[in-house]
């Protein structure tokens, strides 16, 4: 099983500001097959990038995503308000479990 | 758009059988993957299992022993049962659609383990 660790725990940083967060993986992720969601309080995840830098549909173009083997990385590059949440990168290239990191919470600064 | 609706009891007594309900709307469950994904309380995630449209299912390891994922496409639903539950298995459970990606998740529903 691909162990997926995301860093930091928490993020605090000010609206406007660039927020780098990092998901490195136990074993090379095959074919950069890593997403990204993001989870606000009472609401389920939302996919916001597949293949480690292709952009779901509808995601703004202030998210972007790079990276390959173990060590993939989700940046935002101005932060909006709407932007202040958990963010949980998976690893789909394996098989079975499709495994998900522990979270990165962005929090208001 | 396709929406999802979980539906199940919110609360499951230790030993026994949770089991929880996937509605489907806006869309067919035909030619898709369906998954569960559960979260506990302040935790992260965990995917449980899928099920594609024609019945072929594939479940996480750590569960396996104890999960069951059925679909009726007559109905446009997916089901989950996940048997002798401790408080361990309390969490929110969604369901989702896709076997790799995840793009559309119902709203999810908090199951309680507890006497």
């Amino acid at each position: 099983e691909i162990v997926l660790t995301q860093s930091p725990g928490t993020l605090s940083l000010s609206p406007g500001e660039r927020a780098t967060l990092s998901c490195r993986a136990s074993q090379s992720v095959s074919s950069s097959f890593l997403a990204w969601y993001q989870q606000k309080p009472g609401q389920a995840p939302r996919l916001l990038i597949y293949g480690a830098s292709s952009r779901a549909t509808g995601i703004p173009d202030r998210f972007s995503g790079s990276g390959s083997g173990t060590d993939f990385t989700l940046t935002i590059s101005r932060l909006e308000p709407e932007d202040f949440a958990v963010y949980y990168c998976q690893q789909y290239g394996s098989s079975p479990p499709k495994t998900f990191g522990q979270g990165t919470k962005v929090e208001i600064k | 758009q396709v929406q999802l609706q979980e539906s199940g009891p919110g609360l499951v007594k230790p030993s026994e059988t949770l089991s929880l309900t996937c509605t489907v709307s806006g869309g067919s469950l035909s030619g898709y993957y369906w998954s569960w994904i559960r979260q506990p309380p302040g935790k992260g995630l965990e995917w449980i299992g899928y099920i594609y449209y024609s019945g072929s299912t594939n479940y996480n390891p750590s569960l396996k022993s104890r999960v069951t994922i059925s679909v009726d496409t007559s109905k446009n639903q997916f089901s989950l049962n996940l048997s002798s539950v401790t408080a361990a298995d309390t969490a929110v459970y969604y369901c989702a659609r896709g076997q790799l990606l995840f793009n559309f998740w119902g709203q999810g529903t908090l199951v309680t383990v507890s006497s």
